[in-house]
């Protein structure tokens, strides 16, 4: 069974904490990416992946770091120098072709205690 | 200017009518359309893409591109209470891998 997974559904975060969010996919894509919705707004780009150990800062970077150390997997931290980190984390995958078609996780829900 | 703009709605339709819903974009050099379909509470699910100018036509939604103007707009058909749902539009500049989204036009069918 293809697809992307996120984990957890709901994450709580403390005050000064970092939290790791999951992202895994199995559909073989070489492209990766992480986006951040808040209520009203439009998805905004946090950082994105074409290839394994390489990754680019997109449009809200500041506060969150990845890693891309295998194909399958692209994981976000969420640092304590995010200071307004309540929001639906989705992560997306796409083949990597030009065509860029990007498919979605079912995202995880962030909030801060 | 917001690099893609969509009407945030709602937009409201009775069952069986035609619903459009327009994107207008900012970039020149935008090649990749792409329409998502958000439940509240739920990840995007993809709709439809579109790269040449003219109309892309799938089951009940058609997808129209008119460069010149720099619109991007999905019309649904016999709308069901089931297409109610947040509409995001996607644009893809060319050259470039990231797409830039819409804020999302709200679409409510009612019985």
């Amino acid at each position: 069974d293809g697809g992307i997974t996120q984990s957890p559904k709901y994450l709580f975060r403390k005050e000064g904490q970092n939290v790791t969010l999951s992202c895994e996919q199995n559909l073989n894509h070489d492209a990766m990416y992480w986006y951040r919705q808040d209520p009203g707004q439009g998805l905004r780009l946090i950082y994105y992946s074409q290839i394994v150990n390489d990754f680019q800062k997109g449009d809200i970077a500041e506060g969150y770091s990845v890693s891309r150390e295998k194909k399958e997997s692209f994981p976000l931290t969420v640092t304590s120098a995010q200071k307004n980190p309540t929001a639906f984390y989705l992560c997306a995958s796409a083949p990597g072709t030009a065509q860029e078609t990007q498919y979605f996780g079912p995202g995880t829900r962030l909030l801060v205690l | 200017q917001k690099e893609v703009e969509q009407n945030s709605g709602p937009l409201s339709v009775p069952e069986g009518a035609i619903a459009s819903l327009n994107c207008t974009y900012s970039d020149r050099g935008s090649q990749s359309f792409f329409w998502y379909r958000q439940y509240s509470g739920k990840s995007p699910e993809l709709i439809m893409f579109i790269y040449s100018n003219g109309d892309k036509e799938d089951g009940r939604f058609t997808a129209q591109l008119n460069k010149a103007s720099q619109y991007v707009s999905l019309l649904i058909r016999d709308s069901q209470p089931s297409d109610s749902a947040t509409y995001l539009c996607a644009v893809r500049a060319g050259g470039g891998n990231k797409l830039t989204f819409g804020t999302g036009t709200q679409l409510k069918v009612e019985l």
